[in-house]
């Protein structure tokens, strides 16, 4: 019973270098969520979707762009990375008001 | 924009204790509420989902209890163990897609 699984679990890049994070989900779900999580700042949502085909903007969108082609995959892409946008990046999905998170990718950008 | 403040940010507690961990939002227009846990260095987990029209859930040692209208739940841990040391994380849900907000979280440590 996978859940929600992301790759890669970690990943170092150098500025202005670009990179696709990957989400995928087996239970169905309609809705998926990218969240980044930073010290003391809890997590912030960048982008969501209401299922396949459709995909909208959170709290910090920039410098993130999705796609939802299928009910299950939902990448991110980076297009071009920032130090800013070291962070830990946290896929979930959901169905009845009730999230499932994957493990997370730890992104660091030099 | 929905604001969600977690008190306190950090506790350390003797095992056997009661702990009460508290969160308040901005916006009392929300669809529900989810209580999470998350260990060093992992996802989270969900551990009580309360629907807006309801005052409290429970889940074993766990009670989470709703007041929309002040903007405030709370969550109550019975007889706390060394085991549930972890971060807890409080997300009020905003509207029918599933979108929740986000507090900074309790980093709860029990001591054996």
């Amino acid at each position: 019973n996978a859940g929600v699984t992301q790759t890669p679990k970690f990943q170092v890049l150098k500025t202005g270098q670009s990179m696709t994070l990957q989400c995928a989900q087996d239970m169905n779900h309609e809705y998926m969520s990218w969240y980044r999580q930073d010290p003391g700042m809890g997590l912030r949502l960048i982008h969501y979707s209401v299922g396949a085909g459709i995909t909208d903007q959170g709290e910090v969108p920039n410098g993130y762009n999705v796609s939802r082609s299928t009910t299950e995959d939902f990448p991110l892409r980076l297009l071009s990375a920032a130090p800013s946008q070291t962070s830990v990046y946290f896929c979930a999905s959901s169905q009845g008001g009730i999230q499932y998170f994957g493990a997370g990718t730890r992104l660091s950008v030099l | 924009k929905q604001e969600v403040t977690q008190i306190p940010a950090a506790l350390s507690v003797p095992e056997g204790e009661n702990l009460v961990l508290n969160c308040s939002f901005t916006d009392s227009a929300i669809y529900n509420l989810q209580w999470f846990r998350q260990d060093p260095g992992k996802g989270l987990t969900s551990l009580l989902l309360i629907q807006s029209s309801q005052r409290e859930q429970t889940s074993g040692r766990l009670n989470a209890s709703l007041d929309k209208s002040s903007g405030r739940s709370t969550l109550y841990i019975a007889a706390s163990q060394p085991g549930d040391s972890a971060t807890y994380l409080c997300a009020p849900g905003g509207d029918n897609f599933n979108k929740f907000y986000f507090g900074s979280g309790t980093k709860l440590n029990v001591k054996p």
